[in-house]
């Protein structure tokens, strides 16, 4: 079955840039999708098929994907920011959704 | 808005059966395919089943594939979860979501989430 596998932990100072890989084979051939999710909270979609944004999502949050690698991008970190951060993609092969562990993003 | 509200979460001994729902609001749920993902305590997000917008179309993930079953009720704007043979590792926060299409092939994603509802299987 298809895996994808992101870095358990990521620190940034505020200000700064976050970047969560989630790494998976030929990852660029499929749509990626990412949710943020903050403590105590059910998750919320921040980026879909690689790069767009929902509505009501700050343009700060970016995504890229290509080859082995998908990537999403926080710009100008905030305190805010600092939540668990999952990847999602559709396996056609299954008829499957796969997620990545989870990265927990702390904002130093 | 679009609103997902699920229940029937609750204790549960191993062996026995619970059965989950979904309340939807908002939109209109007959065009939408729906998702069960759920959440061991401390752990990531592991999606369990999918339910295409007429209700034709059903896949489960492996763990849960014959002991699971997802349902809905478009009249009632409704989704379902039945569970059976429940496992110590069926513990989790289990969250309903809507999907951006109605077909499952179009449907891979969880466009919105409900809150959750926790099930503890215990003995």
């Amino acid at each position: 079955s298809y895996v994808l596998t992101q870095p358990p932990s990521l620190s940034v100072a505020p200000g700064n840039t976050a970047r969560i890989t989630c790494r998976g084979d030929n990852v660029g051939s499929r749509r990626v999708h990412w949710y943020q999710q903050k403590p105590g909270q059910a998750p919320v979609l921040v980026i879909y098929y690689d790069d767009d944004r929902p509505s009501g999502i700050p343009e700060r949050f970016s995504g890229s994907n290509s080859g082995n690698t998908a990537t999403l991008i926080v710009s100008r970190v905030e305190a805010g920011d600092e939540a668990d951060y999952h990847c999602q993609v559709w396996d056609g092969a299954s008829d499957h959704q796969v997620f990545g562990g989870g990265t927990k993003l702390t904002v130093l | 808005q679009v609103q997902l509200v699920e229940s029937g979460g609750g204790v549960v001994q191993p062996g026995r059966s619970l059965r989950l729902s979904c309340a939807a609001s908002g939109f209109t749920f007959s065009g939408y395919a729906m998702h069960w993902v759920r959440q061991a305590p401390g752990k990531g997000l592991e999606w369990v089943a999918v339910i295409s917008y007429d209700g034709s179309g059903k896949y489960y993930a492996d763990s849960v594939k014959g002991r699971f079953t997802i349902s809905r009720d478009s009249s009632k704007k409704m989704l379902f979860l039945q569970m059976n043979s429940l496992k110590f590792e069926d513990t989790a926060v289990y969250y309903c979501t809507k999907a951006p299409r109605g077909v499952i092939a179009a449907a891979g994603m969880n466009e919105v989430w409900g809150k959750g509802t926790l099930v503890s299987v215990s003995s």
